[in-house]
C-alpha cells in the first residue's frame, strides 16, 4: 500500500498567499525528493533533501525534511499563477535506495 | 539531447489487444522506470530495471511486463489490455547509482482501453 502520505489533495490561493503541502512516511527515508508537474505535463525534478532536518530554499520555495527523516514540507510563499500545477513529494525507498514512492499529490490553483 | 522520449503519445486499444510501449533516454543513465498516473492516485511504479540485463516488480506488476533491451531502451508491453489499464504511463530514468537520485521523466502516453 501507499507507503508516503500527501496533504492536502487540493488548494486554491488567492495570488500573493502561502501554500504549504506536507509529507509523511511511515518509515524512515533514505532521502526525499519534491517534483513538480505543471498541467497536461510531465513530473520535473525540484530538489532533493539528504540529511536529517535539512532546510533548502529555491527562491520563494522551501524544503524541509524532518528530524526523524518520515516527512517532509514544501513551503511556497507569496503564490503567483506559474506556480499551478501538482506537487509530489517522493521518498527513496528499497534495498538498493533506487525506488521512489510518491505521494498522491497536492493540486495548486491560485487565482489571480 | 532529447533527454527521455516515449512513443506513441496517445493510445486507444480494445479489450484484450496487445502494444509495447517504448521508452529511450540518451542521457547514459543505468536506472530506467515504467510509471502510471491516475486521477488521485500519484505515480505507481510498474517496473524497473536497476541497471543493464535486470528487472524488478514495482508496486502494480500485474498484466504488464517490460524488457530492457540496451542501456538506452526500456519497453512496457501490455499481452491482453484491460479497461483497468486505462491510464497515463511515464517513463523515467536515472543515474543510480551515482550521485544524484533524481529522476527524468519522458512526456507520458496517454493510454485508453475500451
Amino acid at each position: 500500500g501507499q507507503q508516503v502520505m500527501q496533504i492536502p489533495q487540493y488548494q486554491h490561493v488567492q495570488e500573493g498567499e502561502d501554500f504549504t503541502t506536507y509529507c509523511n512516511s511511515s518509515t524512515t527515508l533514505s532521502n526525499i525528493q519534491w517534483y513538480k508537474q505543471r498541467p497536461g505535463g510531465h513530473p520535473v525534478f525540484l530538489i532533493q533533501l539528504v540529511k536529517s532536518g535539512e532546510v533548502k530554499k529555491q527562491k520563494r520555495l522551501t524544503f524541509q525534511f524532518g528530524e526523524a527523516k518520515k516527512n517532509s514540507s514544501l513551503h511556497i510563499t507569496a503564490t503567483q499563477t506559474t506556480d499551478v500545477g501538482t506537487y509530489f513529494c517522493a521518498g527513496l525507498l528499497g534495498e538498493y535506495g533506487n525506488k521512489l514512492v510518491f505521494g498522491a499529490g497536492t493540486i495548486l490553483r491560485v487565482k489571480s | 539531447n532529447a533527454g527521455v522520449t516515449q512513443t506513441p503519445k496517445f493510445q486507444v486499444l480494445k479489450t484484450g489487444q496487445s502494444m509495447t510501449l517504448q521508452c529511450a533516454q540518451d542521457m547514459n543513465h543505468n536506472s530506467m522506470y515504467w510509471y502510471r498516473q491516475d486521477p488521485g492516485m500519484g505515480l505507481r511504479l510498474i517496473y524497473y530495471s536497476a541497471s543493464e540485463g535486470t528487472t524488478d516488480k514495482g508496486e502494480v506488476p500485474n498484466g504488464y511486463n517490460v524488457s530492457r533491451l540496451n542501456k538506452r531502451e526500456f519497453s512496457l508491453r501490455l499481452e491482453s489490455a484491460a479497461p483497468s489499464q486505462t491510464s497515463v504511463y511515464f517513463c523515467a530514468s536515472s543515474d543510480f547509482p551515482g550521485l544524484s537520485y533524481e529522476q527524468y521523466f519522458g512526456p507520458g502516453t496517454r493510454l485508453t482501453v475500451t
